[in-house]
């Protein structure tokens, strides 16, 4: 079992809809989870930071921790085409321990 | 732009060779992260060093060895290049101040090893 877990989608939806992008983690001392964002053909780029459990929000992104069911969730509201990319979870156990990313998961926002 | 430049963006190879790629961090980061990323298994860390010292091993085989520069740049090598191989690589750095992975890593654009 890998220790974070992502739906790959594809997750299609029109523009303006509400998007939930989740993970779930085996590793009980995660306590960093990260949100990346990464264009075709790009690296990724941080999106969304948050530390233990709660919620934060960014804009349109909303970004919430679960620790108690080990998921996590990122929300986008009024969905844009030009959000349309792969959505990478991260996870670590310290602020100076490796990353371990979800595989992704492809969103397409169609107009 | 993230800063973080990799070379060469696409690399062609056969079985059996090897190869060199090469990060340039963003100006002032010490740390240096390389991450491997195929369909089936997303980004899986590889390696990271701090000013020039290896800090953090991950996932990386033995056929595959990295190094950092006095002047910060990177360079990750690949010998006895097998099929499984081919992926992309990318290159990240951090201001990591502590030596450590922090939530502010920027990536390069990775360079995508196609073996043959």
């Amino acid at each position: 079992q890998k220790e974070v877990e992502q739906d790959p989608g594809p997750l299609s939806v029109p523009e303006g809809a509400i998007v939930s992008l989740n993970c779930t983690y085996s590793n009980s001392a995660f306590q960093y989870f990260m949100w990346y964002r990464q264009y075709s053909r790009k690296g990724p780029e941080l999106l969304m930071y948050t530390y233990s459990s709660g919620n934060k929000e960014d804009g349109r992104f909303t970004a919430q921790v679960d620790k108690s069911s080990k998921y996590i969730s990122l929300f986008i509201r009024d969905s844009q085409p030009s959000d349309s990319a792969t959505y990478l979870c991260a996870m670590s156990a310290g602020i100076t321990d490796k990353l371990i990313f979800g595989t992704g998961t492809r969103l397409q926002v169609f107009p | 732009d993230s800063g973080v430049t990799q070379t060469p963006k696409h690399l062609i190879t056969a079985t059996g060779q090897r190869v060199t790629l090469r990060c340039s961090p963003r100006s002032g980061d010490l740390s240096v992260y390389w991450y491997q990323q195929s369909l089936d298994q997303g980004l899986q860390f590889l390696i990271q060093y701090y000013n020039g010292e290896e800090r953090a091993k991950g996932n990386i085989l033995e056929r595959f060895s990295a190094q950092q520069f006095p002047d910060l740049h990177s360079e990750l090598n690949l010998s006895s290049l097998e099929l499984g191989d081919s992926a992309l690589y990318f290159c990240a750095s951090s201001a990591g101040m502590t030596g450590g992975m922090n939530t502010e890593a920027f990536f390069g654009q990775g360079t995508r090893l196609t073996v043959v």
